[in-house]
This record gives structure tokens, C-alpha cells and sequence, in this order.
């Protein structure tokens, strides 16, 4: 029984580049996230979805880019990569009563 | 909209003392409370949560929080930790069972 799976664990990236981290769950759930958690500052809304098609923006959004085209996949894409955008990167699947969450991608920005 | 706030970034204990996370939150609407755990380099996991009934959640391994409305507030407490507990503990508010909002967090270290 997978959960969440995050691609990949660690990455490394000049600035100006862009990458995809994937986020697939098995859970069959609605409703998907992704946040950045930084030193202090806790975790932080990048962007959800409720459903496949259906995206929206969170606490944090600006840089980043989602889309929902099945239930089990969320992708997250950097456009081009900034080093502000160093942090540890956790997609979540189910809302608040049953959120999972997968084990991150730790994102460095040279 | 909500927020959590999380005034003890680190707690620091002996094993086998008693311990309290402090949280709050501020809401307009009702709200559902939950608490996270975060051990080292692995993600979340829920550890317990309020959503209506009993004002008072415990967990399997001996936390329990209690929801207080007039001063809004979800502590998290346990009487007696373990080396084991060392983690960082988050405190999360939703509304409509989905946008999770989260506190700073907070790192407890046990020590022997």
C-alpha cells in the first residue's frame, strides 16, 4: 500500500531552470496539496486541488504551477528555479480529517 | 481566515518529565484541530485531532490535547515522554474538512 509517493527525494538546480517534483497517491482522494516547509516558518500552501481539472492557489503560489489531469496524479512545476525556492517540498492527498503525506523532495537552488 | 500560532519553537525535557505544546488559533467560523508529528527527515503524521464531541483527543502513544473555545486553544500534552518523542510537533486548523493551515512548529528534544 503506497500512500503518497514523492519524486524525487533530492534535487539540485541552477537558477533558471525548471523541474516537475511528482506527487501520486492510491487513496483515491479528492483532494490533493503541496507545501513547502522552510526553517521557522512552518508549512506553507503552494497550491491544492479538489478534484481532477480543478486547481487553485494557496498561501504561496507565485513561481510554481499545477495541473490535475487523473485523481492519483498532482504534479508540482518550478518554472524557473530561484533560490528563494530552496526548501523541502511535501504533497499531501486527503483533506484535513485523513490528510497523508508523502516523505518530500528537498529542493536546493544554486 | 484562520491562522495557528506556535510560541515555543523549542521544548526542550528530560525523559519521563511531563511536557506541554502550547497552541493557538484564531477563526471566524468553526474549526477542526488537529496535531502533527514530524519525526527527523520523514514527513507528517497525524497524531490526534478534534473535530466536535468530547473536548478531550488522545492519541495511541499517550498524547492527548484538549480543545478550549473561550480561550482558543488546542494544547498538546503527555505526562511522561521518551527519548522516542523527539520530534517536531505542528498544530493545524482546518475549516470544511480540507485546507490544512499550520502552526510554526514546535521541536521537542528528550533527553536522558
Amino acid at each position: 500500500n503506497a500512500g503518497v509517493t514523492q519524486t524525487p527525494k533530492f534535487q539540485v538546480l541552477k537558477t533558471g531552470q525548471s523541474m516537475t517534483l511528482q506527487c501520486a497517491q492510491d487513496m483515491n482522494h479528492e483532494y490533493m496539496s503541496w507545501y513547502r516547509q522552510d526553517p521557522g516558518m512552518g508549512l506553507r500552501l503552494i497550491h491544492y486541488s479538489v478534484g481532477a481539472g480543478i486547481t487553485d492557489q494557496g498561501e504561496v503560489p507565485n513561481g510554481y504551477n499545477v495541473s490535475r489531469s487523473t485523481t492519483e496524479d498532482f504534479p508540482l512545476r518550478l518554472l524557473s528555479a530561484a533560490p528563494s525556492q530552496t526548501s523541502v517540498y511535501f504533497c499531501a492527498s486527503g483533506g484535513g480529517t485523513e490528510a497523508f503525506f508523502g516523505q518530500g523532495t528537498r529542493l536546493t537552488v544554486v | 481566515a484562520q491562522s495557528v500560532t506556535q510560541l515555543d519553537s523549542q521544548v526542550p525535557v528530560f525523559e519521563e518529565a511531563p511536557v506541554e505544546l502550547r497552541c493557538n488559533y484564531s477563526s471566524s467560523v468553526s474549526v477542526y484541530l488537529f496535531w502533527y508529528v514530524q519525526y527527523p527527515n520523514q514527513g507528517l503524521q497525524l497524531l490526534l485531532k478534534y473535530l466536535s464531541g468530547s473536548t478531550l483527543v488522545k492519541s495511541i502513544n499517550g498524547f492527548e490535547a484538549e480543545f478550549n473555545k473561550s480561550q482558543t486553544s488546542f494544547h498538546l500534552r503527555k505526562p511522561s515522554v521518551h527519548i522516542s518523542d523527539t520530534a517536531e510537533y505542528f498544530c493545524a486548523v482546518a475549516t470544511g474538512f480540507q485546507k490544512l493551515v499550520f502552526g510554526t512548529g514546535t521541536r521537542l528534544l528528550v533527553s536522558p
